[in-house]
């Protein structure tokens, strides 16, 4: 079945440092790759998508980069701030279903 | 916020009983699923539900079992709830494809099963 890994599963940096989290997909089917951002005891909510016809989407500070080729895709986020401490997710889609990576606690130290 | 209404919030249970979750929604979205989240695996679908009375199980469905009898409500039973079902449950929903619109999540129910 579909398989996504995401690494790495723990990821600390700098106030104002740039944080890069990996998604490797199996399912070449796969055509829509969400992000999704969970702060603690809350629920994951979407923070930016792409779809396979497009190679790179920015939104502000965040932007996800993709390689159909390679099957891997990515999520940077620039000059990062204390708001930005929280755990994310990476998904790919399959027919009706989206799959998910294992999770990124991202840290952001002052 | 998307219209998601998860009860109960938190639920603790004895092993052996049946447990049932339920999940509302007023967006009148055709696609609703229940995921559970554990540490080290992330969001794992249990079963979703493309409309009235179709459902389709998910990567963890053993265990689980779901109705939906209206548009608006998507239930989730645990038979005889087992320690290893202590987790805590989302339901989302979606519009249509999940390729074609996002996915939406409630607010979450903690289970613990003791």
């Amino acid at each position: 079945g579909e398989n996504v890994e995401q690494h790495p599963s723990t990821l600390s940096v700098q106030e104002g440092d740039s944080a890069v989290i990996k998604c490797t997909y199996s399912d070449s089917a796969s055509n829509y790759f969400p992000w999704y951002k969970q702060e603690l005891g809350k629920r994951p909510q979407l923070i930016i998508d792409i779809r396979s016809n497009v190679g790179e989407k920015k939104d502000q500070r965040i932007a996800v980069t993709l390689n159909k080729t390679a099957k891997h895709f990515s999520l940077h986020i620039t000059e990062t701030q204390p708001e930005d401490s929280a755990v994310y997710f990476c998904a790919a889609s399959i027919v009706q279903k989206l799959v998910f990576g294992q999770g990124t606690r991202l840290t952001i130290n002052p | 916020d998307a219209g998601i209404t998860q009860s109960p919030r938190h639920k603790v249970t004895e092993t052996g009983t049946p447990v049932t979750l339920r999940c509302h929604q007023t967006e009148n979205h055709r696609y609703m699923y229940w995921y559970r989240q554990d540490p080290g695996h992330g969001l794992r679908l249990i079963h979703y539900s493309y409309g009235v009375k179709d459902t389709d199980k998910g990567e963890v469905s053993d265990g689980y079992s779901v109705s939906r009898s209206k548009t608006e409500d998507f239930l989730l039973t645990l038979e005889s709830a087992t320690s290893s079902q202590t987790s805590v449950y989302f339901c989302a929903i979606s519009e249509s494809l999940v390729n074609d619109s996002p996915l939406h999540f409630g607010n979450g129910t903690r289970l613990t099963v003791t």
